[in-house]
This record gives C-alpha cells, structure tokens and sequence, in this order.
C-alpha cells in the first residue's frame, strides 16, 4: 500500500517564522498536493505538483510556497506564518494512471 | 465550487445498510464519480469509483442512475468504526486531477 507521510502530527509555532512542512510518498507517484482543512470551510487545494520541480497554484495559494525537489518530497512552506494559517494541513499523492489520492494523517499547525 | 450536493448529516444503526446519496446534476460525459471518507483526525480515505455502472468492492457498492445526475453510496453492514464524514465528488478520470471536495456527509453509526 502507498503511504503518505507527514514530518509532524502536531506543530506550534510563532507568528512571523518560516515554516516547513514536509511530505514523502513511497509509491513513485507523479502527482502530489497540498490541501488546508478548516472547520465550515472544508479541504481546499493549496498547491499541487505534477513532476519534480513543477508547481501550480491551487485555490488559496497566498502566503504560501512549495517546494519539490524529488519526486517523493513534497515540501509546503509558509515564509512568515500568521495566525489566520492555523489550519489542519493535508498532503495527498496520486498516480496520473491510476484512480485515487492517497492523504497523509496530516498536521495541525497552531500559529501563535 | 463542489459539484455535488449532499445531506450534511445522517444516521444508521449498526449491522444495517447505510446508505448515502449525491446529487451531480451537471456532471459531464467524461467525469468520475468517487467517493472518500475521512474518519475524524485523519486524513480523507479513497472509498470507491464509478463511470456508469455499479461498481462493488470490498467497502462499498456505488448504485449511479442511468441519467447519471445522482449516485448512492452503499455501506452494506455498517459498523460503529464507518462513522465519518463521507465525500462524493465529480472529477475527470486522471489522477492528476484537483480534486475539490464539498462539505460531505456526516454518518454517525449508532449501536
């Protein structure tokens, strides 16, 4: 089974940092996105990566950046977190010639 | 915007079929069904997917109409860990597709 993996489960840090957060996949797969999950809001797509060094802007792009290197990291950055990116924070992969995402456990961010 | 309405919420007792409907009135000719859940503190599960026809497997069954403006989501022996938030979502078939996801249902399997 493809896993998805997530650097932390929970992370605390202060407004005005950088922030990474890290995402691997072991099951070579072309694709991998960045969702953000917010209550009454729902899972919105951050960013997305079609092949290593690609990116492409989903719905809510601002404040943030990606970064994908390899093709089995794919690194979400916030360059100066605010309070308003405390948020549960989602990574999923996807094969281009297969069906379905598989989702990391993700992490929830609180920005303080 | 999701394409896809469903009921926020639902019940179903433990050991009966749960089952959760979707509108997709405007679906086109090249788009996917699918179906994920996400059980609570975790990441959304990849459940199952269809085109046209029924499709069944070891989670669940997907019952799509003929007209294919709506789909039902079968749970044949629900048990209390099938308590998530289900989401039906219209996409074309690559798996580099967004995906964007709706508000879902909410099923709570009551003992």
């Amino acid at each position: 089974d493809v896993k998805v993996t997530q650097s932390s489960r929970y992370l605390v840090k202060r407004t005005g940092e950088k922030v990474f957060l890290e995402c691997v996949q072991d099951m070579d797969h072309e694709n991998m996105f960045w969702y953000r999950q917010d209550p009454g809001l729902g899972l919105r797509l951050i960013y997305f990566s079609y092949d290593v060094k690609m990116k492409e802007k989903g719905d809510i792009p601002e404040g943030y950046s990606v970064s994908r290197e390899k093709k089995e990291r794919f690194s979400l950055i916030l360059e100066s977190a605010s309070t308003n990116q405390t948020s549960m924070y989602l990574c999923a992969s996807s094969s281009t010639y297969r069906t379905g995402y598989t989702f990391g456990s993700g992490t929830r961010l609180t920005v303080v | 915007d999701a394409k896809t309405t469903q009921p926020p919420s639902m019940d179903c007792a433990e050991g009966r079929a749960a089952n959760l409907p979707c509108n997709h009135s405007t679906i086109s000719g090249n788009e996917y069904v699918y179906w994920y859940r996400q059980i609570h503190s975790q990441g959304p599960q990849y459940i199952i997917h269809g085109l046209k026809n029924n499709e069944t497997n070891e989670m669940a069954s997907l019952i799509i109409t003929e007209d294919r403006k709506s789909s039902t989501l079968i749970l044949p022996h629900a048990t209390l860990r099938d308590t998530a938030v289900y989401y039906c979502i219209v996409s074309p078939p690559q798996g580099a597709q967004k995906l964007v996801f709706g508000q879902g249902t909410r099923l709570t399997i009551n003992p």
